[in-house]
This record gives C-alpha cells, sequence and structure tokens, in this order.
C-alpha cells in the first residue's frame, strides 16, 4: 500500500519568501506529525494533529510556522518570512491513532534550503 | 525536558565483527523506537520497544529496552556491509505523542 508522501521533494527559496509544504499520510491514519531534521542531527518534533486538530504544537520555534490539516488527512505546514536558519528536512509522519502500539511512519521529506 | 543521548556518533566496524550501540534517555518512558536512516532516505522503523525487558531480533539486529535503567541497546551481530546507515532512537513521553530522537549513530561497515 501507498506510504506516507510528501510534496515538493525539494524546494529552494529566498529568504524572506512564504512556503508551503505538504503531507498525504497512510489513508486511515487519522495521526499525523512535522518534524525537522538538520543536517548530521535527528529529527525534532514540530507539531502533532489527532484528526483535524493540532493536539501538540509545542514543537513550532515560533509563529512564522503554521500547520493545518482541515479535513482529517492531508497537513500543510506554512512557513512565512523565511530565514536561513529555516533549511533543513522537513518530514511528515503518520499513524494509526496514535502512539504507542506501532509507531510512526515516516514520509520521503521535503528537503528545504532557504537561500 | 526529556533528553536521548546516543553513543557513540560514528562506528566503523569490518564485516563479521560484533557492536552494541546504546541509547540513554532522561526520564520515565516505557516506548522506544529504533529507526534506521540511510543518506538521503527517509527513516526506516526497526524495533518497537514497549515494555521493560523487552527484546526484539530481526536479522542480525537485536534490540532491547530496560526502563529501569533508562537504556535501550541495539546489538549487531556479524556485521555486513548492507548495514551501513545511521541509526536513531527515540522515546515516547510518557502519555505524549511525540517522539525525542538521539543524534543518531553512523555506522559504516568495511567489507
Amino acid at each position: 500500500g501507498a506510504g506516507v508522501s510528501q510534496t515538493p521533494s525539494n524546494k529552494v527559496t529566498e529568504k524572506g519568501k512564504y512556503v508551503e509544504l505538504r503531507c498525504d499520510p497512510i489513508s486511515g491514519h487519522t495521526a499525523l506529525y512535522w518534524y525537522r531534521q538538520s543536517l548530521g542531527q535527528g529529527p525534532e518534533f514540530l507539531i502533532y494533529f489527532q484528526g483535524t486538530g493540532a493536539a501538540d504544537d509545542s514543537g513550532l520555534p515560533n509563529d512564522r510556522f503554521f500547520a493545518v490539516r482541515p479535513e482529517g488527512s492531508v497537513s500543510t505546514l506554512k512557513i512565512q518570512r523565511t530565514e536561513r536558519g529555516d533549511s533543513a528536512v522537513y518530514l511528515c509522519a503518520s499513524s494509526p491513532g496514535g502512539l504507542p502500539y506501532g509507531g510512526q511512519f515516516f514520509g520521503p521529506g521535503t528537503r528545504l534550503t532557504v537561500l | 525536558e526529556l533528553k536521548v543521548e546516543q553513543n557513540p556518533l560514528f562506528l566503523s566496524m569490518q564485516e563479521g565483527k560484533n557492536y552494541t550501540i546504546y541509547c540513554n534517555y532522561s526520564t520515565t518512558s516505557d516506548r522506544l523506537y529504533w529507526y534506521r536512516q540511510d543518506p538521503g532516505k527517509s527513516l526506516e522503523s526497526l524495533f518497537v520497544l514497549l515494555s521493560n525487558g523487552a527484546v526484539k531480533q530481526e536479522g542480525r539486529l537485536m534490540a532491547s529496552l530496560d526502563t529501569k535503567a533508562r537504556l535501550s541497546t541495539l546489538h549487531i551481530t556479524a556485521a555486513v556491509h548492507d548495514l551501513s546507515a545511521t541509526y536513531f532512537c527515540a522515546v515516547d513521553m510518557v502519555h505524549g505523542n511525540k517522539l525525542v530522537f538521539g543524534a543518531g549513530t553512523i555506522l559504516r561497515v568495511k567489507s
């Protein structure tokens, strides 16, 4: 079956621009997570959705970052006024109903480069 | 704040040798996950450990969890080149729904 998909796979933008990153979770998975992975580091949690609502957004670094999941399936991570420090791989994951039993299934990521 | 530490961060080993990667974490949790990441790829789930004393094995890899010591190990038996990758452990906060990852262990198996 289809796994988690993310688009685009690569995004290059200029400092100060707005970007949107899309995640399609595994069909039927109610929980969706966004992480950010900088070079040489482990992924860092950004936000978690259960259904349509953000159950935990404690990892969002500041108010330039926002994520939505309006119909409880596809999610979009939005970054305003991008900065060079936002450059990273943004990973999306989904799970059947939150943790703990099966863990999280990760997508291929979107590599964001801010020039 | 939950902290997860892995060691070593880099491991170069010969084919056929055994070695162990360690994952320590700082606060109570009974759910720990091991992932593998190949260069430029996403994370592949290896093991899900859900209770104290849990041990799981898949091929040449075996993972265990000691929640009292707040320690998990990933043991590699008779390493082969195909095991070369970065291995991450991740801990679930108690009753939480976010994973806190270690920095990863880069494993290079030399032929």
